[in-house]
């Protein structure tokens, strides 16, 4: 059974602060990952995609991948009220409809 | 219109129903998905079309019945429901192994 495995939160961080969000997975053939943004009451909508080892920056955000440790993280710089929701982390293994989705990390920033 | 629409966005029925959910993309993608959302659950990958031949049936209850016309139109079909079955159902598109673009979603309520 292929995983996904993220802490559910919810991660409470101070406005301004850097939230961290992990997410591991268990299948070594997975080639490609993605983090989701998830309002309450809508639908999820990318925020960052990596497939390389190492960091990728975009604005506020970093994701950062590690094959060998089967290991993705974000990291969300500057934390905003706006930035309280539940992230996904997904991973494909380059098949067609494999996306494999974590129960997502809910987080909440406090003024 | 936007990227990914769908239609109705909240729908009751009782278990002897018989309805339907519709989906359609703006993006000239070429796969569709139905994704089942449970709270606190992980996105459940239902059914996927590849240039609308379905590749994956992730051993979804024959009471859900997808339909897929053409590369732009997705449609779920629902007979004889569970209450169980209630839950966020999202419809989403991807170009290739790309990411997917989702719709906002029918909320469905069984009775």
């Amino acid at each position: 059974q292929k995983e996904v495995e993220q802490n559910s939160g919810p991660l409470s961080v101070p406005e301004g602060a850097i939230a961290s969000l992990n997410c591991t997975y268990s299948d070594r053939g997975s080639q490609s990952f993605f983090w989701y943004r998830q309002y309450s009451g809508k639908s999820p909508e990318l925020i960052m995609f990596i497939y390389s080892n190492g960091d990728k920056e975009d604005g506020r955000f970093t994701a950062q991948l590690n094959k060998a440790s089967q290991y993705v993280s974000l990291l969300i710089r500057d934390s905003q009220p706006s930035d309280s929701a539940t992230y996904l982390c997904a991973v494909n293994e380059d098949s067609w409809g494999k996306f494999q989705f974590g129960a997502g990390t809910q987080v909440v920033v406090t003024p | 219109e936007t990227g990914v629409t769908q239609t109705p966005r909240h729908l009751v029925m009782g278990m002897t129903n018989k309805k339907s959910l519709k989906c359609e993309q703006h993006l000239g993608h070429n796969a569709m998905y139905w994704y089942k959302q449970s709270a606190k659950k992980p996105l459940e990958l239902m059914f996927v079309y590849n240039f609308k031949e379905q590749t994956e049936n992730n051993s979804v209850p024959s009471r859900f019945s997808p339909e897929c016309p053409n590369s732009s139109h997705l449609f779920l079909h629902l007979h004889t429901l569970q209450p169980e079955d209630s839950a966020l159902y999202l419809c989403a598109s991807s170009q290739n192994t790309g990411e997917l673009f989702f719709g906002e979603g029918s909320r469905l309520t069984v009775l």
